[in-house]
């Protein structure tokens, strides 16, 4: 069975980059699919954040304008997050999540906590 | 972006009841609708994508409906395990964006 697992520092001081990974198992994510990060916010508000696809390409959310970087390694099967100058609005649950058709998302890892702050 | 406004935000409801949520698109997005269902501390579970199709393992008590730019989620015969938050989601080019949510609790 396909299974996501992010993992992260969990607290980061503002004006700093985040990095965080989403391990995948069950399957090899440059065999398909798009791979994508999602968070949620303190409130519950969801934001799609971007994607890498198994190509390698990327899109993302222009709110994040030039802050989000998506990048994969291939041998470990892992992607990765990196969102740089964070503030405290930065803060919140970090999911990865698969999307099958370039459309939804049917698997998501657990989700792992962020806060920013000195 | 396209705006996904959902309503009721909550709704308290009983075992058995049969319960409706709604979700409106700022903009015509056809059928690209994803319904989710989040239980507290849990991460989103996908039931209904192309607005009415269930995903894999859904119960059959789950339906979707709508095109254009008015959808709804219909639950019927409400389970004790049903109860939680529900999201919309659009799917029709990025960025993809989310309703706000709806709060489904025990009455």
């Amino acid at each position: 069975d396909v299974q996501l697992q992010e993992s992260g520092p969990g607290l980061v001081k503002p004006s700093q980059s985040l990095s965080l990974t989403c391990s995948v198992t069950g399957y090899s994510i440059t065999s398909g699919y798009y791979w994508n990060w999602i968070r949620q916010f303190p409130g519950n508000k969801l934001e799609w954040m971007g994607y890498i696809s198994y190509d390698g390409s990327n899109n993302y959310n222009p709110s994040l304008k030039n802050r989000i970087s998506i990048t994969r390694d291939t041998s470990k099967n892992q992607f990765f997050l990196k969102l740089n100058s964070v503030t405290t609005e930065d803060t919140a649950t970090y999911y990865c999540a698969r999307d099958p058709d370039g459309y939804y998302f049917d698997y998501w890892g657990q989700g792992t906590t962020l806060t920013v702050s000195s | 972006d396209i705006q996904m406004t959902q309503s009721p935000a909550s709704l308290s409801a009983s075992v058995g009841e049969t319960v409706t949520i709604t979700c409106r698109a700022s903009e015509n997005i056809y059928s690209y609708l994803a319904w989710y269902q989040q239980k507290q501390g849990k991460s989103p579970q996908l039931l209904v994508y192309n607005a009415k199709t269930l995903a894999e393992g859904v119960p059959s008590r789950f339906s979707g409906s709508g095109s254009g730019t008015q959808f709804s989620l219909k639950i019927n015969s409400l389970q004790p395990e049903d109860f939680g938050s529900y999201y919309c989601q659009h799917h029709y080019g990025t960025p993809y964006t989310f309703g706000g949510g709806t709060k489904l609790e025990i009455k």
